[in-house]
């Protein structure tokens, strides 16, 4: 089993709609989660920390269900510019600890 | 405030080559990690420095080394490359302090490393 494992899309969506992102982990020493996005052959930028049970910026949400071991992201009244890669990100391994990222979802929301 | 850095942007090498990738961390942080992306998959963990030392390591072969310098910009050097390490290869950086927000990575635009 993957380490962290995403829905593996793509997902195309119209203008304004809700989209969810799904996102397993295996490691339950995990301690805290990340979702970025990426655009197209640009770098990896930091959408949201996961830190707790979740949290909402703008039309954004995350949330983590530690139980179950899966972290989700709700877009909300989709814009033309969400349009990326969503990578699900878990940290593990203390101070000395390391990233490790799932393969991505790509969303294309469409006018 | 300059964000991270990396150079070259574009890097194209013979099998069996080295080569060396240069990042320099954006203003105020101290920890820097590197990343393989292969196309179409997320960024694979190679290895992080902090005070000069390797701290964490992912599944990368020795071919993979590294070095941060006391101003704390790193490079990593691949050796003896193989075509499969065709990649773009990211830099992050982030502070090593207490808090939450400490782990945050912010990344650098990447090296895009043919190989031929």
């Amino acid at each position: 089993r993957k380490e962290v494992e995403q829905d593996p899309g793509p997902f195309n969506v119209p203008e304004g709609a809700t989209v969810a992102f799904n996102c397993t982990y295996s490691n339950s020493a995990s301690q805290s989660f990340f979702w970025y996005r990426q655009d197209c052959r640009k770098e990896p930028k930091l959408l949201m920390s996961v830190y707790s049970s979740g949290n909402e910026d703008g039309r954004f949400t995350a949330q983590l269900n530690r139980a179950s071991q899966y972290i989700s992201l709700l877009i909300r009244d989709s814009k033309l510019s969400d349009s990326a890669t969503y990578l699900c990100v878990e940290r593990s391994g203390g101070s000395n600890y390391k990233l490790t990222f799932g393969k991505g979802t790509l969303l294309t929301v469409n006018p | 405030d300059a964000g991270v850095t990396q150079s070259p942007t574009h890097l194209i090498k013979t099998r069996g080559q080295q080569v060396t990738l240069r990042c320099s961390p954006k203003s105020g942080h101290d920890t820097v990690s590197w990343y393989q992306q292969a196309l179409g998959q997320g960024p694979q963990f190679i290895f992080q420095y902090y005070e000069e030392e390797e701290r964490q390591r992912g599944n990368f072969p020795d071919r993979f080394s590294g070095h941060q310098f006391p101003n704390y910009s790193s490079e990593l050097n691949v050796n003896a490359l193989l075509l499969g390490d065709s990649a773009l290869y990211l830099c992050a950086s982030s502070p090593l302090k207490p808090g939450q927000r400490s782990y945050e990575q912010y990344f650098g635009p990447g090296t895009r490393l043919t190989v031929t």
